[in-house]
């Protein structure tokens, strides 16, 4: 199986902040790899595919990069919607397909 | 619009069995793959299982191998996830997701989501 593992578990920000959050695979996943955000009791939004490619309707001020074990999201300036916990997802493999153990964001 | 609409959770036994259901609408059903992922009460995201568009490649989780089934009906726009013995570690909210490519056996993140449903396994 292929982990994900994210870093940090947490971070405390403040809004106009720029925030980074890395996530690292167990083997290299080329760019097979997703990041999600996710508000509570919501269901996950998709913000980044192919590792570094912006879903349509995504604000720009999120950004994807990295490739092979290591990624990075990286959010330019906070806006207070964003505010949740983030997760990445390895699409390279289906077994199994594994999410990050997730990053809440959190107000400073 | 695309809209994903889940249901049949609830609560079950240990050992019970537990059928959900997942409505889509908005898009062309039987041109994407769909998935089932799951979150446990105040824990991260897990993926369940895959299903191609035409159900000619399916994936499971170990968590759930050989105890849930993934099924889909393209001529009703559902997708399925039978569920048997069902175990306390199960309880979830499960979400059902499409795919947001419609490459068979390939995926690049999961676009689409419904609001889940909550399955919980108590005695």
């Amino acid at each position: 199986d292929i982990q994900m593992t994210q870093s940090p578990s947490s971070v405390s920000a403040s809004v106009g902040d720029r925030v980074t959050i890395t996530c690292r695979a167990s083997q290299g996943i080329s760019s097979w790899l997703a990041w999600y955000q996710q508000k509570p009791g919501k269901a996950p939004k998709l913000l980044i595919y192919a590792a570094s490619s912006l879903q349509s309707g995504v604000p720009s001020r999120f950004s994807g990069s990295g490739s092979g074990t290591d990624f990075t999201l990286t959010i330019s300036s906070l806006q207070p919607e964003d505010f949740a916990t983030y997760y990445c997802q390895q699409a390279n493999s289906f077994l199994p397909l594994t999410f990050g153990g997730g990053t809440k964001v959190e107000i400073k | 619009e695309v809209q994903l609409v889940e249901s049949g959770g609830g609560l079950v036994k240990p050992g019970g069995s537990l059928r959900l259901s997942c409505a889509a609408s908005g898009f062309t059903f039987s041109s994407y793959s769909m998935n089932w992922v799951r979150q446990a009460p105040g824990k991260g995201l897990e993926w369940v299982s895959s299903i191609s568009s035409s159900s000619s490649y399916i994936y499971y989780a170990d968590s759930v191998k050989g105890r849930f089934t993934i099924s889909r009906d393209n001529a009703k726009n559902s997708l399925y996830l039978q569920m048997n013995s069902l175990r306390a570690e199960d309880t979830a909210v499960y979400y059902c997701a499409r795919d947001r490519i419609v490459v068979p056996a390939a995926t690049e993140g999961f676009d689409y989501w419904g609001q889940g449903t909550l399955v919980t396994v108590s005695s």
